[in-house]
């Protein structure tokens, strides 16, 4: 019954491959997020959706499109991986765009 | 300015003291405030949000300084479970809801 999931939780692969990331809140959340923790720990917004609807986008590169299919849902898929690409990507959900409540995180990890 | 600076530390400190951390923010019209506790290799999780009047919840106490733009956290009888990195985060005040983030302030209690 966990409220903000995330998967995988782990993810390695080479530079130039594509991977998602799917993350899906069982809180009835309207908002969630994607933001990105490098290895400073540095805690950077890149995508907020609400009700399905993109409102922010944090001047992400192109190679980075999220995906809403329903308001409990949200993917990011990455292309043509680079090295800088190497963090944990967290998925959050908020009852009001206020408090975040966030999932394990996806740590990964480009070669 | 920075939107939202904190100091990175590390505070040690020994077990059973007080300790103070500040978060400074740039948006006067920022309207709430929330801190976040995240422990190593783990997801940032609400620990207490701050309002105009403060806040307090047992030995951690939160309190807001609007002329001078900053947030506080103090912890009393510091224990050793307290050891983690703090974030404050700020939403904005507009209608995107986009939260974001200080570096985090790292506390580690020492026996």
């Amino acid at each position: 019954d966990t409220a903000v999931s995330q998967t995988p939780k782990y993810l390695v692969t080479q530079m130039g491959n594509d991977k998602s990331i799917k993350c899906e809140q069982n809180l009835g959340h309207d908002t969630m997020y994607w933001y990105k923790q490098d290895s400073k720990k540095f805690l950077k917004i890149m995508f907020s959706y609400n009700n399905k609807e993109l409102i922010i986008n944090e001047t992400v590169p192109n190679r980075f499109s999220p995906k809403s299919p329903d308001k409990a849902h949200l993917n990011l898929h990455i292309n043509s991986l680079e090295l800088g690409d190497s963090a944990v990507y967290f998925c959050a959900s908020s009852p009001s765009g206020r408090e975040l409540f966030f999932g394990e995180g996806s740590r990964l990890t480009v070669l | 300015r920075k939107e939202v600076e904190q100091d990175p530390g590390p505070f040690n400190v020994p077990e059973g003291a007080t300790v103070a951390f500040n978060c400074t923010y740039s948006n006067s019209a920022s309207q709430s405030f929330f801190w976040y506790r995240q422990d190593c290799r783990k997801e940032p999780k609400l620990l207490m949000s701050v309002y105009s009047s403060g806040n307090e919840d047992g030995r951690f106490t939160a309190q807001l300084n609007r002329a001078s733009q900053y947030i506080s956290l103090l912890i009393r009888d510091s224990k050793l479970s307290d050891s983690a990195t703090y974030l404050c985060a700020v939403p904005n005040s507009g209608g995107y809801q986009k939260v974001t983030f200080g570096t985090g302030t790292k506390l580690q209690v020492i026996p």
